[in-house]
C-alpha cells in the first residue's frame, strides 16, 4: 500500500514570496491533516479536512495560509506572503475516517521550507 | 485544552540498556494517547497508542507504554536499546470527538555503542 506522498521535499524562498505544497493521501482515506513542525518542537495541526470539507482550521493563520482539498483526495497548502517564521517542515497526514479521536494518522515525509 | 509534557529534549542510552521516555498529559477528560517515532528526513510513524481497555500497550520494535491515570502518565519503554532506535520520539494526545493530535516537544534519542 502506497503511503502519503508530498512534494516538493525541499523549498527555499525569500520572504514575501508565495509557495505551495502538495499532498496525496493514502487511497481511501477520508480525513487529511496539515501540520507545521518548527525546529525543536512537536508538530502543530494547521487544518483538518474530512472528505473535501474543513473540520478544524482554528490554528491556521488565515491572513497568509490557505488550503484546499478538491474532490476529497489531493490537497494543496499555500503560504502567501511567506515570513521568516514560516520556516518549518510541513507534514501531511491522513486517516481512514473519523472515529472520534482514536484514529491512527499516517504521515508523509514532509516538505522542508526555508524562508530567507 | 489537552497538552503533553516531555522532559529532556536529548536522551542518551547505551546499546543494550533500558530506554525510558517520560510523557505526562493534561486533560480534563479521558484521553487517547500516542507515541510516534521520527527518523531523519522521514515522516512520523506510529509506535503504539492507548484508546481503551488494557493499560499496558505493546507496539512495534519492542516498545511498550503504560497508561497510568492516577499519575497522568504514558511513559515509553524498551528493555534493550538497539542502534536502530536512534530517532526522535513524540508523545501525543487527542480527546474523544477531536482528531487534533497535540504533540509534546519530543525526545531525541542517541544510542551509544
Amino acid at each position: 500500500e502506497a503511503g502519503v506522498a508530498q512534494s516538493p521535499r525541499y523549498k527555499i524562498i525569500e520572504k514575501r514570496q508565495s509557495v505551495a505544497f502538495w499532498c496525496n493521501p493514502i487511497s481511501g482515506h477520508a480525513t487529511l491533516y496539515w501540520y507545521q513542525q518548527i525546529l525543536g518542537q512537536g508538530p502543530k495541526l494547521l487544518i483538518q479536512f474530512q472528505n473535501n470539507g474543513v473540520v478544524d482550521d482554528s490554528q491556521l493563520p488565515k491572513d497568509r495560509f490557505s488550503a484546499e482539498r478538491l474532490k476529497g483526495v489531493d490537497s494543496t497548502l499555500k503560504i502567501q506572503p511567506a515570513k521568516l517564521e514560516d520556516s518549518a517542515v510541513y507534514l501531511c497526514a491522513s486517516s481512514l475516517g473519523f472515529s472520534g479521536g482514536a484514529e491512527t494518522q499516517y504521515f508523509g515525509p514532509g516538505t522542508r521550507l526555508l524562508v530567507l | 485544552a489537552q497538552s503533553v509534557t516531555q522532559l529532556g529534549s536529548h536522551v542518551s542510552v547505551s546499546e543494550g540498556a533500558l530506554v525510558l521516555l517520560r510523557c505526562n498529559y493534561s486533560s480534563s477528560v479521558p484521553p487517547y494517547l500516542f507515541w510516534y517515532v521520527q527518523y531523519p528526513n522521514q515522516g512520523l510513524q506510529l509506535l503504539l497508542k492507548y484508546t481503551t481497555g488494557a493499560t499496558l500497550v505493546k507496539g512495534i520494535n519492542g516498545f511498550e507504554a503504560e497508561f497510568k491515570k492516577s499519575e497522568t502518565s504514558f511513559h515509553l519503554t524498551k528493555p534493550s536499546a538497539h542502534m536502530s532506535d536512534a530517532a526522535e520520539y513524540f508523545c501525543a494526545v487527542t480527546l474523544y470527538g477531536n482528531n487534533r493530535l497535540a504533540f509534546g516537544k519530543g525526545n531525541q534519542v542517541v544510542v551509544i555503542p
